[in-house]
């Protein structure tokens, strides 16, 4: 069975940092690109980040390109999203979500919730 | 970066209902749109995917049409589970970018 585990959020200062890590079971873990995505309290669903499978391809969101690095060890089958900077407006919880052969996530996790306020 | 505009927002309809959702984007991506269906609390999941390809355990009510700039998401008689929010997410180009969303509640 396919799952994808996030952990790591918390509440944070604005201006800290905090590392999301999301652990990958049930499937091939390094044959698979890999996005994270997230959704603020009640509103819509935002892309944030990919990596391919062999970290040799990485795009980011305008909103968070230069403060999150994503990456990913596939020895140990986790992906990551190491968040600098953090402002009020990164508040939100954070889903680790696997793509399909045709680049569409087909697995999420339950994602987890980072809280940015001092 | 691809803007996606949803229609309705909100679409009040009864069990049984026909439920007809719009995706337009703001250029053409061709065929490289896909739905997905989140409830409260969950995790989205994948409906559709390249427009009119349904996700592995899909139910054939739901079908997807549509290419270019705009897109259609078709819920041919609703069940109980169906009442949700709608994403739309384009992969045409980065940033990849979804829809605002369509809440379709009970009427």
């Amino acid at each position: 069975e396919v799952q994808l585990v996030e952990s790591g959020g918390g509440l944070v200062q604005p201006g800290g940092s905090l590392r999301l890590s999301c652990a990958a079971s049930g499937f091939t873990f390094s044959s698979y690109h890999m996005n994270w995505v997230r959704q603020a309290p009640g509103k819509g669903l935002e892309w944030v980040s990919h990596i391919d499978m062999s970290s040799g391809d990485i795009h980011y969101a305008d909103s968070v390109k230069g403060r999150f690095t994503i990456s990913r060890d596939n020895a140990k089958n986790l992906l990551y999203l190491q968040m600098n900077s953090l402002r009020d407006e990164d508040t939100a919880v954070y889903y680790c979500a696997r793509l399909t052969r045709l680049w569409w996530e087909d697995y999420w996790g339950q994602g987890t919730l980072v809280t940015v306020s001092s | 970066e691809i803007v996606l505009t949803q229609s309705p927002a909100t679409l009040s309809l009864s069990p049984g209902e026909r439920a007809t959702l719009s995706c337009r984007a703001s250029q053409t991506i061709t065929s490289f749109l896909a739905w997905y269906q989140q409830q409260p609390g969950q995790a989205p999941r994948l409906l559709i995917y390249d427009a009119s390809n349904r996700a592995t355990g899909i139910p054939a009510r739901f079908t997807g049409s549509g290419s270019g700039t705009d897109f259609t998401l078709t819920i041919s008689s609703l069940e109980p589970e169906d009442f949700a929010v709608y994403y739309c997410q384009q992969r045409k180009s980065w940033p990849r970018t979804f829809g605002p969303g369509t809440k379709v509640d009970i009427k």
